[in-house]
């Protein structure tokens, strides 16, 4: 089963900065079957990227996804105060496995 | 417009089983292609993918839960079920179900989700 390791597990930053959040696996991902989440407390998870670089519907322009075989980055260029939450990694290639997630917070 | 939503107890008791349904709108599960599946967060912890079922019956589960769950679906209501057996403490969590198209986008649309708790 693939495992994946995301890191840093918190992550400090202040509005307006950006935001670089890696997710590891132990084994390729085939066809980038990538996806990251975004979770708000008291929420369902929203997805934000899947295909490892493809922005699902609605999703600002701000998060960008990249990556192939076992490491993809999150990235959110510029943050806004909505962006602080939990973001998830997950393949769903072989399996369906989660990361353990990135808290991001307000510095 | 695609919904879903679970429905269960909210308590269940050490070594009962938990029977949780989830109902959806917006598509339907003859369609090829389309799964619903099952995740789980206990309080303050990271999500757990639990099983899956597609439209074509094929069905897939976590590897560390597989003895313990099982899913069906009924076409003509909507409806998704799983099944945990022997629940315990540890099992406490919020179950979500979710919609998926087989290597696709990743599990797109979600319920709100329902808290289990298991205690005696």
């Amino acid at each position: 089963e693939i495992v994946l390791t995301q890191s840093p597990g918190t992550l400090s930053l202040s509005p307006g900065e950006r935001a670089t959040l890696s997710c590891r696996a132990s084994q390729s991902v085939s066809s980038s079957y990538l996806a990251w989440y975004q979770q708000k407390p008291g929420q369902a998870p929203r997805l934000l990227i899947y295909g490892a670089s493809s922005r699902a519907t609605g999703i600002p322009d701000r998060f960008s996804g990249s990556g192939s075989g076992t490491d993809f980055t999150l990235t959110i260029s510029r943050l806004e105060p909505e962006d602080f939450a939990v973001y998830y990694c997950q393949q769903y290639g072989s399996s369906y496995t989660f990361g353990q997630g990135t808290r991001l917070e307000i510095k | 417009q695609i919904t879903l939503k679970e429905s269960g107890p909210t308590l269940v008791k050490p070594t009962q089983t938990l029977t949780l349904t989830c109902t959806f709108s917006g598509f339907s599960l003859s369609t090829s292609g389309v799964g619903v599946g099952w995740i789980r967060q206990p309080p303050g912890k990271a999500l757990e993918w639990l099983a899956l079922i597609y439209w074509d019956d094929d069905k897939r589960y976590s590897p560390s839960l597989k003895s313990r769950l099982t899913i069906t679906k009924d076409t003509s209501k909507n409806q998704v079920v799983l099944t945990m057996t022997n629940m315990d403490p540890v099992d406490t969590a919020t179950y979500y179900c979710a919609h998926i198209i087989y290597l696709g986008r990743g599990f797109d649309y979600w319920g709100q989700g329902t808290l289990v708790t298991v205690s005696s």
